[in-house]
C-alpha cells in the first residue's frame, strides 16, 4: 500500500507552545489528507481534510484557529497545534484518501 | 450520514477459542467497510475490508469478515485466536469511492478490546 509517513512520532511539549507534526506521503501525490484525533481510550476522529491549493474543511466543533492545518506540496500536508493545553493531549494520525492506510501515528502529551 | 456501531466494547477469551467481534453500521447507501486493529501505543493496522463481490473477506493474521446487507453488518471472526491478538479492533465505514482509486472520510466505530487470556 502507500507508504505514509509521520514526524515527530512522539513530542511532549509545554502548556501554551504550539507543536507542528508533518504527514508525508512517500511514494505518491496527495492532494488532499484527513486528519485524525484520538484521545486515550477511544475512537478516532475526523478533525479536517487539508487540500492542496485551498483552504482545509474543519469538522464541526474543530477549532480552525487552534488546529492549523497546510497542505503545503503534494506530497507534505502539516497540522500545527497552536497554544497547547494538556487537553490536547491526544494521538493525531494523518490518511491520504488514496489509500485505506493510516500514518504511523504522533502521539502530542501537553505538560 | 452513516454511523458505525462497535457492539461490544471489551471481549475477553481464552487462547485458541474462536472469538467475533460485532459490528452494525447505518447507511441509506452502499458503504465499504473496514476493519482495523490498534496494538497499544501503536497506529492502525488494516486487517480487511469490504468494496465489492463476495460478502465473505479474509484478511491478514487469519481474520475473516462477513458483509450481511440485510442485517446492515460486517462482524469480524476468527476461529482459534492468539495471545498477540490482543490489541482494540475497530469498524469502519466511507461512503465515498472515486472509481476504486479513493477512499473517503472513514466513520470509527467506538472500538472493540479483544483479551486472550491463558
Amino acid at each position: 500500500g502507500a507508504v505514509v509517513s509521520q514526524h515527530p512520532s512522539w513530542v511532549i511539549c509545554k502548556s501554551g507552545t504550539s507543536v507542528k507534526i508533518e504527514c508525508r506521503s512517500l511514494d505518491f501525490q496527495a492532494t488532499t489528507m484527513f486528519w485524525y484525533r484520538q484521545f486515550p481510550k477511544q475512537s478516532l476522529m475526523l478533525m479536517a481534510t487539508s487540500n492542496e491549493g485551498s483552504k482545509a474543511t474543519y469538522e464541526q466543533g474543530v477549532e480552525k484557529d487552534k488546529f492549523l492545518i497546510n497542505h503545503a506540496s503534494l506530497t507534505l500536508s502539516t497540522l500545527t497545534v497552536t497554544s497547547a493545553h494538556p487537553e490536547d493531549s491526544s494521538f493525531y494520525i494523518c490518511r491520504p484518501p488514496v489509500t485505506q492506510y493510516f500514518g504511523p501515528g504522533t502521539r502530542l502529551t501537553v505538560l | 450520514a452513516q454511523s458505525v456501531t462497535q457492539l461490544d466494547s471489551q471481549v475477553p477469551v481464552f487462547e485458541e477459542a474462536p472469538v467475533e467481534l460485532r459490528c452494525n453500521y447505518s447507511s441509506s447507501v452502499s458503504v465499504y467497510l473496514f476493519w482495523y486493529v490498534q496494538y497499544p501505543n501503536q497506529g492502525l493496522q488494516l486487517l480487511l475490508k469490504y468494496l465489492s463481490g463476495s460478502t465473505l473477506v479474509k484478511g491478514i493474521n487469519g481474520f475473516e469478515a462477513e458483509f450481511n446487507k440485510s442485517q446492515t453488518s460486517f462482524h469480524l471472526r476468527k476461529p482459534s485466536v492468539h495471545i498477540s491478538d490482543t490489541a482494540e479492533y475497530f469498524c469502519a465505514v466511507t461512503l465515498d469511492n472515486a472509481g476504486g482509486t479513493s477512499y473517503g472520510k472513514l466513520t470509527f466505530g467506538q472500538g472493540t478490546i479483544l483479551t486472550v487470556h491463558p
